[in-house]
Formats: C-alpha cells, structure tokens, sequence
C-alpha cells in the first residue's frame, strides 16, 4: 500500500485554472471511484473538498471540480484565489477499508 | 456540531507505547453508517491512514502499522482511543482522529480534530 504520488508544489495567477494530478495504481483509484480530496492550511487539520471523484461537500467552492482517468485523479481549481493557497492531498479507498493518501501538493498564487 | 478532540502525552520514550484519546462530542459515537479512523501527519510532510474502526467493532490497519496498532470505542465515554507500541522517532507526528463516511459508509473522512503532536524523543 503505497502513497499516491502527487507533484510537490503548483502555482497560479489570480483568475487561472490549476490541475493537480494524484497518480495510483490498479489497487486504489484504478478500481474504485472513491477518491476524495482535501484542502490544507498550516497549522490546521484537512478540510474535504471533493468525495467520490468529483462531488463536493455543501458548502465547498464550485471552483472546486475532480475528474478521474484510469489510475490519475485530478483536482482542478478554476479562477484560483489568493484564498486557495493550501496544501492538497489526494485519497483513495484502497480496499478492505483501508485508505491512501497522496503525498500533497502546495499551492502557490502568484 | 460534531466535535472531535484529541488528547494525550505530547512526549513519548522510544521503545514505549504510545496512547491517544479523542473525544467526541455533539453526534452519537454509535451511528452504523459512519466509522473512525486515525490519521498522522509527520511534522511538515504529508498525511498517513494509520486505520478504522466500523460500528461493528471490526477494525482495520494500515499493513505498515498493523502489528503495532490497535484502535478501540468506548461508547460510554464517547472515546475512540489509539494505541501504538514500540514507538520510534518515526513515529513523531501531528495524529488525527476523524470521522468517516461522508455520502454513505464507504465515505471518506469529513469530520476532523484538531490534531495533537506528539514526539518520540528520549
């Protein structure tokens, strides 16, 4: 049971789409649609943006969107905000209730 | 609201057994449809599942920890209790202790503590 493995850092203007990829195996994203995804602040515990691929929480920012391709799951913040820059990590139900986080990506608004 | 709160020893010997509490307060410790789990993080580096228990009172660890953990409910004191033996410095970290599943029982995490640091240290 491996981490899934997500690019270290990302960066953005003010107003531009970012996609952060998160990349597992046929053992955890490729074989189940569970893959969630969460927000980051220092100093704070993980706040859930995205359940199930591509859902998100009441209340989370509908800039917030996910995708998933084969064994690649993707967070895509549209018109990012100096208010986005966090930490991300990925998760993926990995079988017998267990889960596997990403190793996070900070993002930066330029 | 439901809230989470973790406690516990900030400072642990290495060799020794490392033991947490969290509390839960504002929601039934006892709902079938969700489950809690254990969460570290490792001062400024990324998130590790350390495992989960169901209302059942079936449990399941990460298999990097398994031989080590063990996580428990005590529904009359609204606890969910971590322990871990044999901690080394490795096992330094914020722990989490969360709620999980958000959109039905196979969900993820959505409720969180706030996280308690513990380190490993001599």
């Amino acid at each position: 049971q491996s981490a899934l493995t997500q690019s270290a850092s990302v960066s953005g203007s003010p107003g531009q789409s970012v996609t952060i990829s998160c990349t597992g195996t046929d053992n955890d994203i490729g074989s189940y649609s569970l893959v969630s995804w969460y927000q980051q602040y220092p100093g704070r515990a993980p706040k859930l943006i995205i359940y199930e691929v591509y859902k998100r929480p009441s209340g989370v920012s509908d800039r917030f969107s996910g995708s998933k391709s084969v064994n690649t799951a993707s967070l895509t913040i549209s018109g990012v905000q100096t208010e986005d820059e966090a930490d991300y990590y990925c998760c993926s139900y990995a079988g017998n209730s267990l889960r596997v986080f990403g190793g996070g990506t900070k993002l930066t608004v330029l | 609201q439901l809230q989470l709160q973790e406690s516990g020893p900030g400072l642990v010997k290495p060799s020794e057994t490392l033991s947490l509490t969290c509390t839960v307060s504002g929601g039934s410790i006892s709902s079938p449809i969700h489950y809690w789990a254990w969460i570290r993080q490792p001062p400024g580096k990324g998130l590790e599942w350390i495992g989960s228990i169901f209302y059942s009172g079936s449990t399941f660890y990460s298999p990097s920890l398994k031989s080590r953990v063990t996580i428990s409910v005590d529904t009359s004191k609204s606890h969910v209790s971590l322990k871990l033996t044999s901690v080394t410095a490795a096992d330094t970290a914020i722990y989490y202790c969360a709620r999980g599943g958000y959109g039905g029982s196979s969900g993820p995490p959505s409720h969180w503590g706030q996280g308690t640091l513990v380190t490993v240290s001599s």
